[in-house]
């Protein structure tokens, strides 16, 4: 069955090195979102694409962030340098942007820990 | 901008009937949805309510009362498996940017 991917699972990386996560949307879906959750700030939408352009990243620290798409299978977010602050899990998500955003389907996600 | 208001943790016994409540502040929006997240999970679709009034799916139904910025889920016969969180999602802007809640946990004791 279709599913959302997420690479990869678990992330653990020291300070300042550059972090890449990398999401598969499903097949025909065209809107990407990209999320953080932490304990403390809960789930946060960092940026989000549709027909693979950017139409908001204003969650996004901008300068240490960068989301993109590549392509219509991949959407990447990458972390350079990477923080401590920066350890949560990051969901990337799909929806079929025709039938409205309100039925998203979620990536695993990846555990990223910054030491 | 918005903001949604949820009770951060709710208990309720198997086979029994709780209501999860979301409040919201928006100048504007689509519809409102709700997502479940069991615990080292991703969250999964629940339901999702353009107009007014019950949408039924199942055990779970939501609600919503636009002129209340009011919202609530239902879930009906609980079970165990149910202990997950809750978030209620606004879906809203030209984009229909979403905006999810505080998320409520909800424990099912026997």
């Amino acid at each position: 069955d279709a599913r959302v991917t997420q690479t990869p699972r678990d992330k653990v990386t020291e300070m300042g090195q550059e972090v890449t996560m990398r999401c598969q949307p499903i097949l025909g879906h065209n809107t990407v979102f990209w999320y953080r959750q932490t304990m403390k700030q809960g789930l946060e939408l960092l940026a989000y694409f549709r027909n693979r352009a950017p139409l908001d990243d204003s969650g996004m620290p901008k300068d240490r962030f960068s989301a993109e798409m590549p392509d219509a299978t991949l959407a990447t977010l990458k972390i350079q340098p990477s923080e401590p602050r920066d350890s949560a899990v990051y969901f990337c998500a799909s929806a079929n942007g025709l039938a409205g955003n309100y039925e998203q389907y979620f990536g695993p996600g990846t555990r990223l820990t910054v030491t | 901008g918005q903001s949604l208001e949820q009770p951060s943790e709710v208990t309720a016994v198997e086979g029994a009937i709780v209501q999860i409540n979301c409040t919201y502040q928006t100048s504007g929006f689509y519809g409102l949805s709700w997502y479940q997240q069991h615990d080292g999970g991703a969250p999964t679709f629940l339901s999702y309510n353009a107009l007014d009034g019950l949408e039924e799916t199942g055990r779970f139904s939501s609600f919503l009362s636009r002129s209340d910025s009011y919202g609530y889920l239902l879930l009906q016969e609980l079970q165990m498996k149910d202990s997950a969180s809750y978030f209620c999602v606004l879906n809203s802007g030209g984009y229909q940017k979403v905006t999810f809640g505080t998320g409520t946990k909800l424990q099912v004791i026997p």
